[in-house]
Parts: C-alpha cells; sequence; structure tokens
C-alpha cells in the first residue's frame, strides 16, 4: 500500500491570502487525487493530476482558484488561492495502488480554517 | 451524473445489536469502496468490492456488493463501541480511481 505524507497537517490563514499543500508518495503513481472535505461534509473530488499535463478539474472548481502542480510521479500540491471562510475544509490527497489500480489510500489531510 | 445515496445518515446503536448500512448508486459501476473516518482523522480503507457478488469480512464488520441492483451493504455484527465513526461508501466511475462518496453515516455504539 502507498504511504502518503501531507503538509502541512492544518493551518489557520487570513482571508485573501493562498496556501498551497504538498502531497508526497513513497512509489510512482499514475494519478493523484485532490478532494475537499467541508465541514460535517462528505468529500468530493476537486481534480485529478497527472505528470506531465494539466490537471483535470470537476464541475465547481477552476484552475486560477485550485492551482495543481504534479511535477513527478510522487509529488504534487495544490494551492488554495484568495482564500475566503468558505474555503475552510480538510482537504485530502489520494492515489490509486499502482499498477493493480484497485484500491485508493488518502493522506491523513490538511484541515485548512480561514478566518 | 452518478448519485451515491447512504443510509441512514446516523445510526445510534447499543452495543452487541447488529446493524446495516445502505450505499444505493445510480449508475454502472462494479467498484465500490467502503471507508471508515475517526474525528479529526483521516480515511481509513475497509474494504474494497470489485465485482458482482463480491462479499468481504474484517472482525464485526461484512461488506457485500450487488452491481445489478447497485447496491452495496455494510453489515455490523454485535456492535462495539471501537466501531463508533463515520463510515462512507464510495464508488469509482472511471477505473482510475475517480471516487464519489455518499454522505457517510454517522455510527455511535452506546455502551
Amino acid at each position: 500500500s502507498a504511504v502518503i505524507s501531507q503538509k502541512p497537517s492544518r493551518d489557520i490563514c487570513q482571508r485573501g491570502t493562498s496556501l498551497t499543500i504538498q502531497c508526497q508518495v513513497d512509489s510512482q503513481v499514475t494519478m493523484m487525487f485532490w478532494y475537499r472535505q467541508q465541514p460535517g461534509q462528505s468529500l468530493t473530488l476537486i481534480a485529478t493530476a497527472n505528470q506531465g499535463s494539466e490537471a483535470t478539474y470537476e464541475s465547481g472548481f477552476v484552475i486560477d482558484k485550485f492551482p495543481i502542480s504534479r511535477p513527478n510521479l510522487t509529488f504534487s500540491t495544490l494551492t488554495v488561492s484568495n482564500m475566503s471562510p468558505e474555503d475552510s475544509s480538510i482537504y485530502l490527497c489520494s492515489v490509486e495502488d499502482w499498477p493493480t489500480n484497485t484500491e485508493a489510500f488518502f493522506g491523513q489531510g490538511t484541515r485548512l480554517t480561514v478566518v | 451524473e452518478l448519485k451515491v445515496e447512504q443510509n441512514p445518515l446516523f445510526l445510534s446503536m447499543q452495543e452487541g445489536k447488529n446493524y446495516t448500512i445502505y450505499c444505493n448508486y445510480s449508475t454502472t459501476s462494479d467498484r465500490l469502496y467502503w471507508y471508515r473516518q475517526d474525528p479529526g482523522k483521516s480515511l481509513e480503507s475497509l474494504f474494497v468490492l470489485l465485482s458482482n457478488g463480491a462479499v468481504k469480512q474484517e472482525g464485526r464488520l461484512m461488506a457485500s456488493l450487488d452491481t445489478k441492483a447497485r447496491l452495496s451493504t455494510l453489515h455490523i455484527t454485535a456492535a462495539v463501541h471501537d466501531l463508533s465513526a463515520t463510515y462512507f461508501c464510495a464508488v469509482d466511475i472511471r477505473y482510475g480511481n475517480k471516487l464519489v462518496f455518499g454522505a457517510g453515516t454517522i455510527l455511535r455504539v452506546k455502551s
């Protein structure tokens, strides 16, 4: 199983600022996924990050607000830009178990509070 | 658009009792996941169900998948307090682990 490290684990940020969340995997994976979990809610997929190409965003999420980098097969970042209190959520990265692609693993999450 | 419905959303159980959480989904998929989430924690993978009729058991939890009915169940046997958590089902619609999650079931097991 993949081991995923996310940084930071939590942060409190001022509105209007940006925060970059890092996700490091201990093995090479083709796709990495970023999810958002708003307080008391389920998880919603933000985007899929492939190495060497632009991220694919789900409906309701845009690159200007959530720019994603994927410089190699073990690392990705998600930036939450121009934050507002509505962005307060847990952000989780996820990877599939390559090459069998039969299980999805999650990082420990980044708990973001915007004040 | 795929919809994943879990019920109940909240379940309060006495220790020692049995109960089932249901997960219905609206489009074809033969890959379904169950996760557990403790407060303030990330998701812990419980079961991966990869085919119609799949049944998996771990301790007091048993999960099954009926792809024809588009239904998965998570059965809890003789509940204990340690099972208190939120349980999510998630359906993979793109075989690249694009997961659509249910709303989650908050389980509270009372002593």
